[in-house]
């Protein structure tokens, strides 16, 4: 069974880095063709892909985030981090991380975190 | 990149059959087969429902098909249900390392 749980801060000041951790369970992220990403949603509005890491170690990322943005991944704790720099309120956001099996290559993602609502104020 | 568009709501009687519309460009729905369709319930997270424009995963139930046809891509729920009432979003890839998601649709079941 697969699982995944995102922690992290709750609230960020503005200009601050916010650092995310999927914690998953139930796949390794060394098996050839998985990938796990992480996507926000603004309150009340649609979705918005972050970033996306591969079992090889290959890194994808919005363009318009990129320079914000940096995943890692630990593949002996079962974790992937999310790093996004020069936090603003626009920010404030529910943030999921998601895997993705071999067969979708990174497209589509079969199972989700329950998501943290980051907030980002002063 | 503008975000695909969708409409805002949908809505339909138990029984009855809904589609919904996603619409983009030739540089993301209309060039790929890189279209998937998620469904959320209010405070959870997305299901995948449909991926790679008209592929069903694993234990989704047949009432729901998606399609395309140029640039706009369409989910459709056969035989509403109770339970069908949640947003629905759609995703494409729009080359490089760029994906496009739509604002969502709310489907009411009346």
């Amino acid at each position: 069974q697969i699982t995944l749980r995102e922690s992290g801060p709750t609230l960020v000041s503005p200009t601050q880095t916010l650092t995310l951790t999927c914690t998953f369970s139930g796949f390794s992220l060394s098996t050839n063709g998985v990938s796990v990403g992480w996507i926000r949603q603004p309150p009340g509005k649609g979705l918005e892909r972050l970033a996306l890491i591969y079992w090889d170690n290959d890194k994808r990322y919005n363009a318009s985030l990129r320079a914000r943005l940096t995943i890692t991944k630990d593949t002996s704790r079962n974790q992937v981090v999310l790093t996004m720099t020069n936090m603003d309120p626009m920010d404030t956001g529910t943030y999921f991380c998601a895997h993705s099996p071999s067969e979708y290559r990174g497209y589509s993602f079969d199972y989700w975190g329950r998501g943290i609502l980051v907030t980002v104020s002063s | 990149q503008s975000a695909l568009t969708q409409p805002p709501s949908a809505s339909g009687s138990p029984g009855q059959s809904v589609t919904m519309s996603c619409t983009g460009t030739s540089g993301d729905v209309g060039g790929y087969k890189y279209v998937s369709w998620y469904q959320q319930h209010p405070g959870k997270a997305p299901k995948l429902i449909i991926y790679e424009v008209s592929k069903r995963p694993s234990g989704v139930p047949a009432r729901f098909s998606g399609s395309k046809s140029g640039n706009t891509a369409s989910l459709t729920v056969s035989g509403l249900q109770v339970e069908d009432e949640a947003d629905y979003h759609c995703t494409s890839y729009a080359g490089g390392n760029n994906f496009l998601f739509g604002g969502g649709t709310k489907l009411t079941v009346l």
